[in-house]
């Protein structure tokens, strides 16, 4: 049960877009649409930003999208903003058990 | 409005055991499948274990199983984490938080705190 694969960090100025990739294997991401996202400040309970892969939940801006192919999951943040700096972590089923990525800190520049 | 609180988090010693609580409100709590999920500190999210809305599944990471104890009383809305034989490792935030799809975590605790130490 190693944790799926993120970037350590990713970064952008206002306005732009990032992509965060979250790699797992064909027993978990690539078996399964079932993978979410979560955005989490320090301190705070996390926040579900994606979920079944693609689907956004009532109240998150559409400027998040969820997206796999394969194996790897993305998700991608368009015209990024200062509130979105935040670590963001996927999760995906795995078969009567659950992984979550490694975690990703988004920087806004 | 949906709430849950967790609680039960103190400072014990390697080897010891504890039982963590989550008090729900404001849902219907034997519909949903619920977890615990921790974070130690300075590192990321592990999901630790879930048991189904009629507590017939329960699972658990491998870190974990043989050690801990998922349960829930539904006539009381609560979940629990017996959590046995710990280590230092098992230092963390614990969270509870309702599924309502697979892996939609749509609701959290604000987390209690667990420190394993001598």
């Amino acid at each position: 049960q190693s944790a799926l694969t993120q970037p350590r960090s990713v970064s952008g100025s206002p306005g732009q877009s990032v992509a965060i990739s979250c790699t797992g294997t064909s027993s978990d991401v690539g078996g399964y649409n079932y993978v979410s996202w979560y955005q989490h400040h320090p301190g705070k309970a996390p926040k579900v930003m994606v979920y079944d892969v693609t689907k956004r939940p009532s109240g998150v801006p559409d400027r998040f999208s969820g997206s796999k192919s394969g194996n790897t999951a993305s998700l991608t943040i368009s015209g990024l903003q200062a509130e979105d700096e935040a670590d963001y972590y996927c999760c995906s089923y795995a078969g009567n058990s659950v992984i979550f990525g490694a975690g990703t800190k988004v920087t806004v520049l | 409005e949906v709430q849950m609180v967790e609680s039960g988090g103190v400072v014990v010693q390697p080897g010891g055991s504890l039982r963590l609580s989550c008090a729900a409100s404001g849902f219907t709590f034997d519909h949903y499948t619920m977890h615990w999920v921790r974070q130690a500190p300075g590192k990321g999210l592990e999901w630790v274990s879930y048991v189904t809305g009629d507590s017939r599944g329960t699972y658990y990471a491998d870190s974990v199983k043989g050690r801990f104890t998922i349960s829930r009383d539904n006539n009381k809305n609560s979940l629990y984490l017996q959590m046995n034989s710990l280590r230092t490792e098992d230092t963390a935030f614990y969270y509870c938080t309702r599924d309502t799809a697979v892996v939609y975590f749509d609701f959290w605790g604000p987390g209690t705190l667990v420190t394993v130490s001598s």
